[in-house]
């Protein structure tokens, strides 16, 4: 069973540009969840779909966007890139929504913006 | 909000000691996630805890979730260096809304 994929797994931007991160999650799965990783924030949660539905949001600005298609593929959009958006982006994929589901997550996208 | 800390940050240990790495919820746990990182990859799921008192195992892993369900604890026997990376533990927040809190993560190195 293939696991959840990210594309692409590395990306460089300069400020002010606007990016799209892609994840397709583990066949069955209907719940995406996005994250992002900095070495001085650590994991933080940015959003959460299921079934095209965004369910649960984080405290991210609204340059911060995504969306879910019928096919449970997900895609993430950060537009006028900052400095501070520099971070691993992760993917994580579960059948269902809610607590009490595993979680399974991508490889990642690294994002450079300079 | 929930906040996880995790202790120690970082640990090195020799190959073949025992380890614990113990992660605080300062709010009533109502699922625990155990996950292993290699630096700037994925997260591979560990093991995941829900009723008070509950205790899993994996291998030489073994992670345990407080009857209070407010602090969890990893142990590893006989450690080896495909032990060592980043563990993190992550909390699910009660109620209708659903997101996954992160601890800042234990740096593992196991020397050989």
């Amino acid at each position: 069973k293939a696991g959840v994929t990210q594309t692409p797994r590395y990306l460089i931007k300069t400020r002010g540009q606007q990016v799209t991160l892609s994840c397709s999650p583990i066949s069955g799965h209907r719940s995406v969840s996005w994250y992002q990783q900095t070495p001085g924030q650590g994991l933080q949660f940015l959003f959460e779909y299921f079934s095209e539905t965004q369910r649960n949001k984080g405290n991210f600005p609204g340059r911060f966007s995504g969306r879910q298609f019928s096919n449970s593929r997900s895609e993430m959009n950060v537009s006028t890139l900052e400095l501070g958006d520099s971070a691993l982006y992760l993917c994580a994929s579960s059948r269902w929504s809610g607590g009490g589901n595993e979680q399974f997550f991508g490889p990642g996208t690294r994002l450079t913006v300079l | 909000s929930q906040e996880l800390e995790q202790s120690p940050q970082s640990l090195i240990v020799q190959e073949g000691k025992n380890l614990t790495i113990n992660c605080t919820s300062s709010k009533t746990l109502y699922g625990l996630y155990w996950y292993k990182q290699k630096y700037g990859e994925g997260l591979i799921f560990l093991m995941m805890l829900q009723k008070g008192g509950e205790e899993k195992s994996h291998e030489k892993i073994t992670a345990k979730l407080d009857e209070k369900k407010q602090q969890s604890s990893l142990h590893i026997t006989a450690s080896q260096p495909s032990h060592a990376g980043i563990y993190l533990c992550g909390a699910v927040s009660g109620g209708s809304n659903y997101k996954l809190t992160f601890g800042k993560g234990t740096l593992l190195t196991v020397n050989p």
